[in-house]
């Protein structure tokens, strides 16, 4: 057990959806990282957060985005959904961003667009 | 531009049998960080090792071992006398201190499968 947590672990909608993904740092971290896991782009970096404040953007579509609250969880707005956005999304989260910290990944939550 | 590259797509092995993944990255940083992770079927990612490009010697683990070589741009992974429970997908990882965002550029993984 990594100390992320995410959930929901699985999703199921339809396209033109909206769906909200809920992240949970482990204690006393302040990054918390998106990735996106499909069979045809691997794992691809989404966005990243670092005491509330967006501080990268990766291969994030303009129909998702995320915030970093006060309490340091995250959630990842995924909206007008296509069925190219199922997916494995991973919250990861590290103590600091410099130098490279370790980041350590939630178990995931399955995206299924039908 | 593919940053990191693992050329094995999948593996197969005989339980007790040795297995070495290769990784070779590319990158113009002069400090950058480098990554293993297993994910097992069950889908989580499992942080394995970290290692910066200034420590060059080898690590061991219990049956993991990783080689570090800055000559040939590589981080390879070996697992001794494999087990069925390491049957996994293992991706190797790279963090650019020069970059904005410390991000983790991914392979595309390489699957290992350990017969019993």
């Amino acid at each position: 057990d990594s100390g992320v947590t995410q959930t929901p672990k699985h999703l199921i909608t339809a396209t033109g959806q909206r769906v909200t993904l809920r992240c949970s740092p482990r204690s006393g971290d302040l990054s918390v990282y998106w990735y996106q896991q499909s069979l045809d782009q691997g794992l691809q970096f989404l966005i990243q957060y670092y005491n509330g404040e967006e501080r990268a953007k990766g291969n994030i579509l303009e129909r998702f985005s995320a915030q970093q609250f006060p309490d340091l969880h995250s959630e990842l707005n995924l909206s007008s959904l296509e069925l190219g956005d199922s997916a494995l999304y991973f919250c990861a989260s590290s103590f600091r961003m410099e130098p490279p910290d370790t980041q350590y990944f939630g178990p995931g939550t399955r995206l299924t667009v039908l | 531009a593919q940053k990191v590259t693992q050329a094995q797509t999948e593996i197969s092995v005989v339980e007790k049998e040795d297995v070495t993944l290769d990784c070779v990255y590319e990158t113009r940083d002069t400090t950058y960080y480098l990554f293993w992770y297993k994910q097992p079927p069950s889908g989580e990612l499992v942080f394995l090792i970290r290692r910066n490009s200034f420590d060059e010697q080898n690590e061991i683990s219990g049956r993991y071992s990783w080689n570090f070589q800055k000559s040939t741009s590589s981080f390879n992974f070996t697992i001794t006398a494999s087990q069925v429970v390491d049957s996994a997908v293992y991706f190797c990882a790279l963090s650019e201190a020069g970059s904005n965002d410390y991000k983790l550029s991914f392979g595309a993984g390489t699957t290992v499968t350990v017969r019993a």
